[in-house]
């Protein structure tokens, strides 16, 4: 069973596009995050929500939109793609100390 | 400079040891953490150590913590080349659990 999904693996879009990306954890997990790694493999955090709550929101384009309908689950709605958009997005959960992450969504906007 | 620094590539022959190195700023370190990245997924926590320890061992892995000079280092024993990923060092400061990461160090172990 995997523990924290999230899809879809890859997508590719225009710019201008508006996309979601769907994550969710079977884990018990109070927090949970979306991470974005750049073409040089830093991973710089993005949005965390707590039980629901958003707790950070790092300097991101409000084209960003975080969505949390249950702790189970946190998506990641982008409006108005731009090419520098493209990245990997990685969702995580965690409680406490112990972080689980999802095996990312490949964004290309062309 | 960035909070938390490793080397981009290293490259090891099968049988041999791989040690990883990462040098963090925040003195206020609580948790320093190893992450494995292989192609096409996403990270897996490795090990991580507490920052009151000095090393940390668990089957092929050591952690070694340099506190003074902070200084995280990852020894993998015996490399196979089922080790070759992307190893992320993190770590955790203040109250915050959220964990600050390098850019990764991409291991290549040729036979």
């Amino acid at each position: 069973d995997t523990a924290v999904s999230q899809t879809p693996k890859y997508l590719v879009t225009q710019m201008g596009n508006d996309k979601s990306i769907k994550c969710e954890q079977n884990l018990g997990h109070d927090t949970m995050y979306w991470y974005k790694q750049d073409s040089k493999k830093f991973l710089k955090i993005m949005f965390s929500y707590n039980n629901k709550e958003l707790i950070i929101n790092e300097t991101v384009p409000n084209r960003f939109s975080p969505k949390s309908p249950d702790k189970a689950h946190l998506n990641l709605h982008i409006n108005s793609l731009e090419l520098g958009d493209s990245a990997v997005y990685f969702c995580a959960s965690s409680r406490g100390t112990y972080y689980t992450f999802g095996s990312g969504t490949r964004l290309t906007v062309v | 400079g960035e909070d938390v620094e490793q080397s981009l590539f290293l490259s090891v022959r099968e049988g041999d040891s791989s040690v990883i190195n990462c040098t963090y700023t925040d003195s206020s370190s609580t948790y320093l953490y190893w992450y494995k990245q292989e192609p096409g997924a996403g990270l897996q926590l490795l090990t991580y150590i507490f920052s009151n320890m000095d090393m940390k061992q668990d089957q092929r892995l050591t952690v070694l913590l340099n506190k003074k000079d902070k200084h995280l280092s990852l020894r993998i024993a015996d490399t196979q080349t089922g080790d070759s990923a992307i190893y992320f060092c993190a770590e955790t400061a203040g109250g915050s659990y959220i964990p600050t990461f390098g850019r990764g160090t991409s291991l290549i172990v040729h036979p």
